[in-house]
């Protein structure tokens, strides 16, 4: 069965500061991953997602994630962080099975220091 | 692109009353789309998926005779909560799929804030 852990529920980083928000899988088969971010009482906004092309993958907002099969991550980072990146993240993988329901971490709230 | 509008985005009823939200495609056709339920400060709960003219697959413990799901075109869904009682106040959050391929990213809409008095 595949799986998604986001370890730190919570980080905190100065304005400026690089961000770095984990996310770890579990799949059988090659995986599809996807980051989302949801502000508040919003829906998720895609920023970024990897479909098995270059592991180094480049989103919106300045953020980017790199596949690394070896370690099963999908890390996603942005050099600088900015006031308006503070919100809630989400990793999620593509089910496999065939049904293609995403399986979600249970998110990192982003919160950045002035 | 890849626009998904949900409406409405708060509602406020009484106890007894059926609610109905709905999910649309705008610039792309849906094959799929999907319903989640929210609680606060956690992640998202899928409650079903449903395809394009063919009845909705519920996960477990969703009662489909609450949730009542329809899909009747490739850009419009709908999650009505029949009888809604206090318990049945979260976020509820739709999304779509262009097609069924595991590639294919899902589109959110910006979700539902169902209040039942």
């Amino acid at each position: 069965a595949q799986s998604v852990t986001q370890l730190g529920s919570h980080v905190s980083v100065s304005e400026g500061a690089l961000v770095l928000l984990r996310c770890n899988y579990s799949s059988s088969v090659p995986p599809y991953l996807f980051w989302y971010v949801q502000y508040p009482n919003q829906g998720l906004q895609l920023l970024l997602k990897y479909t098995s092309a270059a592991t180094l993958v480049k989103g919106i907002n300045g953020f980017e994630a790199e596949f690394k099969k070896s370690e099963t991550s999908f890390h996603l980072t942005k050099p600088s962080a900015h006031m308006s990146d503070a919100a809630e993240y989400f990793c999620a993988v593509s089910d496999a099975s065939g049904t293609y329901k995403y399986i979600f971490g249970t998110g990192t709230r982003l919160k950045v220091l002035a | 692109g890849a626009v998904v509008s949900q409406h409405p985005s708060w509602v406020i009823c009484k106890s007894g009353t059926s609610v109905k939200i709905e999910c649309r495609s705008l610039d792309f056709q849906a094959t799929t789309m999907f319903w989640y339920r929210q609680f606060p400060k956690q992640s998202l709960m899928l409650m079903a998926t449903s395809n394009e003219g063919s009845k909705a697959t519920y996960e477990q413990g969703v009662e489909k005779d609450k949730f009542l799901i329809n899909h009747a075109s490739l850009t419009l869904s709908t999650l009505t909560v029949t009888s809604a009682h206090p318990e049945d106040s979260s976020f509820y959050i739709c999304s779509a799929a262009a097609n069924n391929k595991g590639a294919q990213p899902q589109h959110f809409g910006d979700g539902t804030r169902l209040s039942i008095l």
